[in-house]
């Protein structure tokens, strides 16, 4: 299998601008999770869903932040209008269930200028 | 308030030397999983324990549950560079629940 893949890896953006993550999970993974990790917060939660229903959203930190998963195999977290405080490295994670291993993908590294 | 604590935040020591961390809680949880992030990458599944007392071991590294099933610890002998990373404990405090993921603990192996 190949992991959780996202993508980019690298996003460099201006202030104002949308951005896109991509995800896309383990084959057969029923949960999909968005983390968000800098130096200050370390490893949040943003939005975890079940079999493709957003489950808790309650980590998100405004309206500029909205995440869908319209299949089991790809999902996407939308930021827009980006500022210069969302830049951090964003992790998508897959698992059979909710309560059970985590595997991350490499995670998207922004930086919001 | 974090579910899972985790202590201490930040540690830096040679190579060679021995280390515990460890991870707090109130709840009980079905079972505690340790993490490791290297820098550029995602976290990554070390072990999970299960059983109250549960004493597992991975080469230089030992996991210990607690007896109720509230803490875990880690400890790490003879350190090397190579066990630089971020260590992170996680849980579900009751079956069904997601896991959520303690702050973790910044381990530096200096040469």
């Amino acid at each position: 299998d190949a992991g959780v893949i996202q993508s980019p890896r690298h996003e460099v953006t201006e202030m104002g601008q949308e951005v896109t993550l991509r995800c896309k999970p383990i084959s057969g993974h029923n949960s999909l999770f968005w983390y968000r990790q800098t130096m200050m917060r370390g490893l949040e939660l943003l939005i975890y869903f079940n079999n493709n229903v957003p489950i808790d959203d309650s980590g998100m930190p405004e309206d500029r932040f909205s995440a869908k998963m319209p299949n089991a195999s790809f999902s996407t977290l939308k930021i827009q209008p980006s500022e210069p405080r969302d830049s951090a490295v964003y992790f998508c994670a897959s698992s059979s269930l909710a309560e059970e291993t985590q595997y991350f993908g490499p995670g998207t590294r922004l930086l919001v200028l | 308030t974090q579910l899972l604590e985790q202590s201490p935040q930040f540690l830096s020591i040679q190579e060679g030397e021995n280390l515990t961390v460890y991870c707090n809680s109130s709840s009980v949880f079905s079972s505690l999983q340790w993490y490791r992030q290297e820098p550029g990458e995602g976290p990554v599944l070390l072990v999970t324990v299960v059983t109250g007392g549960e004493v597992k071991k991975l080469k230089r590294l030992t996991f210990q549950f607690g007896d109720a099933r509230k803490d875990s610890s880690l400890h790490i002998t003879a350190a090397q560079t190579g066990d630089t990373g971020l260590y992170l404990c996680a849980g579900a405090p009751t079956s069904g629940s997601r896991l959520t993921f303690g702050e973790g603990t910044q381990l530096t192996v200096n040469p």
